[in-house]
């Protein structure tokens, strides 16, 4: 019973760094999401992607990108980390849309 | 644009209390309602949804019921448990999509 898996669940990174937020799921979804919750806010979302090989930018893209080559795997590219992106990161993913699965997340710091 | 309000928390209640979180949403034709919550340090799970007017989602002795006439999605239970102690997101579809809009949550605590 796996469902959505994220890794790392905490990472600090330097101003300028980039790293790779992974996520991955085992329920054969078609739809994938990328959101960010910052503190006393709503989830805010970053990317989508409704199938294998297709991608589209949510609320909030800029700083941020993804790729989606199979099913199962939607990761999230941060280039050039920057104090702006110090949030908690959701992925998620859905059969159809609307009802998500959600993974436990990853706390990232941007020091 | 499409936008959702949530009433704010926290919200403190004593176990066996009744809950409401209040619930309000502006959308551009007939939205999809869906309450989603956070225990800690966990992702965010469906609690109940509904997908047109006078429909009532309900699960876990939570209730909502889809009120077109004044856009309004509030959340219910009859008697709350220390279990119940979480945040609660109000979602609706934005424009006729199926992509969701989150409220900013309610913190729930109740005690024993």
């Amino acid at each position: 019973n796996a469902g959505v898996t994220q890794t790392p669940k905490f990472r600090i990174l330097k101003i300028g760094q980039s790293m790779t937020l992974q996520c991955t799921q085992d329920m054969n979804h078609n739809y994938m999401y990328w959101y960010r919750q910052d503190p006393g806010m709503g989830l805010k979302l970053i990317y989508y992607s409704v199938g294998a090989g297709i991608t589209d930018k949510g609320e909030v893209p800029n700083g941020y990108n993804v790729s989606r080559s199979t099913t199962e795997d939607f990761p999230l590219r941060l280039e050039l980390a920057a104090p702006s992106q110090t949030s908690v990161y959701f992925c998620a993913s859905s059969p159809r849309g609307l009802e998500l699965f959600f993974g436990s997340g990853t706390q990232l710091s941007v020091l | 644009g499409d936008s959702v309000t949530q009433m704010e928390g926290p919200v403190t209640l004593s176990e066996e209390a009744f809950l409401t979180i209040n619930c309000t949403y502006t959308a551009t034709g007939y939205p999809s309602l869906f309450w989603y919550v956070q225990y800690p340090g966990e992702g965010l799970q469906l609690l109940l949804k509904a997908t047109k007017a006078d429909d009532k989602g309900s699960n876990k002795g939570f209730e909502a019921t889809y009120r077109k006439e004044t856009t309004s999605f509030h959340l219910e239970k009859g008697s709350v448990q220390v279990s119940d102690s979480a945040v609660y997101f109000c979602a609706p579809t934005q424009g006729g999509s199926e992509k969701l809009v989150f409220g900013k949550g309610t913190k729930l605590t109740v005690n024993p």
